[in-house]
């Protein structure tokens, strides 16, 4: 079946732009995962949703970033003003349910700001 | 959350087992066992989970010694396709299993 998907696979933006970077989790996921890769390094979490509720945002770097999943599904990272520390790797992931399950990955948005 | 120390780098041969291990002294009672996978420019992807003991799949076994304070993730005969970067994670209830947390990874290298 169908993995996560994520769009665009690649996005570059002017300093101060603002980007919405989208994931479409494997249908009928109920949890979806925001992380941040830098270049070297692991995947470092920013927010979980079950279902529409965001029940963790701890990772968000800053007040600029922001996400959402409206319906439950699709989800939209936003980045508001972006910095050129935002450059990196964005990765959505979802997993069918809570607890010690595998989550599925997608590509990931690699973000370059100039 | 338990914090995980791995290798930085391995290398190896086609057809050799590989074995990396990954030390959580500080693992906490419901926190289980993660290996996840990376290529170049894809996601993480799962490989193997535990708790304790021994746990196998088809690509992969996971050695996890009674005290839990460390894992070996074993890699049968590997092949130049498993050049990839190796995490290991340990998470449970209490940290939550959805804030997966990764370290830098072993990088391994598999040479013909």
């Amino acid at each position: 079946g169908a993995g996560v998907s994520q769009s665009p696979r690649y996005k570059v933006a002017k300093r101060g732009q603002d980007v919405a970077l989208r994931c479409d989790p494997i249908s009928g996921h109920v949890s979806l995962f925001w992380y941040q890769q830098a270049l070297g390094q692991g995947p470092e979490f920013l927010t979980y949703f079950q279902n529409e509720a965001q029940l963790d945002k701890s990772g968000l770097p800053s007040d600029r970033f922001f996400a959402e999943r409206p319906e439950g599904s699709v989800s939209t990272l936003k980045i508001q003003r972006t910095q050129q520390e935002d450059s990196a790797v964005y990765l959505c992931a979802s997993m069918e349910r809570e607890g010690p399950y595998e989550q599925y990955f997608g590509p990931g948005t690699r973000l370059t700001v100039t | 959350l338990a914090k995980t120390t791995q290798p930085i780098s391995m290398d190896s041969y086609e057809g050799q087992e590989v074995n990396i291990t990954c030390s959580h002294n500080n693992i906490a009672t419901n926190d289980y066992i993660t290996w996840y996978q990376q290529f170049p420019s894809q996601g993480p992807r799962f490989i193997i989970q535990g708790y304790k003991t021994k746990v196998t799949n088809e690509v992969a076994s996971l050695f996890i010694p009674a005290d839990r304070k460390s894992s070996t993730l074993s890699l049968p005969r590997v092949s130049l396709s498993d050049t990839a970067v190796y995490y290991c994670l340990v998470g449970g209830d209490s940290t939550g299993f959805q804030k997966l947390v990764f370290g830098t990874g072993t990088r391994l290298l598999v040479s013909p």
